[in-house]
């Protein structure tokens, strides 16, 4: 099952620009996270916001979260190569049978030099 | 642990064999989740445990796939009479509880041949 889905699927973006990301989602939640993966390699946490937060800051991400559009936003400031990745969200969203860490597809950010 | 452990790295099985791969958490982490990864997509959601119990097995694709933690920690995932569907990248995390952020290990890529 997914409960998030991310927008845009692609992202293209030279380095020095913004990238934003979306991410939507169907059910209630308590908090919202968001992962980086490289490359097909294991996913790193960034961020988690809580559902009581609006905006919240980490270095260069800054994510906000709206309940009652059910939606996120990842922005990432002047982006470098290395933020080249595929982001995804999660939610801790209620399953058949209980609370479990859902993701999104992902949207996939190349930033190029 | 330092991280999450997960073994093997890579398997390669013939379509019809067992295959069991394992899950080593961080020791002081209460949930434990297995996802199923393709290429180009996000982590589906599988299965997850608080300590030795197994909440929600809605995400098991088919009766073929089963997964234990008797012991709170090390969890196996086994999928039976395997099938070249079952090809993917399985992840496994582990956080502090359900609503904070997950640890994920390398992977095991699965490949049925």
């Amino acid at each position: 099952s997914q409960q998030g889905e991310e927008d845009p699927q692609a992202l293209s973006i030279q380095e020095g620009e913004n990238a934003t990301m979306n991410c939507s989602y169907k059910t209630s939640i308590n908090n919202l996270q968001w992962y980086r993966q490289n490359s097909g390699r294991g996913l790193v946490h960034l961020i988690l916001i809580r559902s009581n937060e609006r905006e919240k800051h980490s270095g260069r991400l800054r994510v906000t979260l709206d309940t009652s559009k059910k939606s996120s936003s990842l922005l990432i400031t002047a982006s470098r190569a290395a933020d080249t990745a595929s982001y995804f969200c999660a939610t801790d969203a209620r399953t058949q049978a209980g609370t479990a860490l859902i993701f999104g597809k992902g949207t996939t950010l190349s930033v190029s030099s | 642990g330092a991280g999450v452990s997960q073994s093997p790295r890579y398997k390669v099985t013939k379509r019809g064999q067992d295959v069991t791969l394992r899950c080593d958490p961080i020791s002081s982490h209460a949930t434990l989740y297995w996802y199923q990864q393709a290429l180009g997509q996000g982590p589906e959601f599988l299965t997850y445990f608080n300590y030795e119990a197994q909440p929600d097995k809605s995400g098991l694709p088919s009766d073929r796939f089963s997964a234990e933690r008797p012991e709170g920690s090390i969890s196996t995932l086994t999928i039976q009479r395997t099938e070249q569907r079952d090809s993917a990248m399985y992840r496994c995390a582990s956080s502090l509880r359900t609503d904070t952020e997950a640890f994920f290990g390398q992977g095991t890529r699965l490949t049925v041949v």
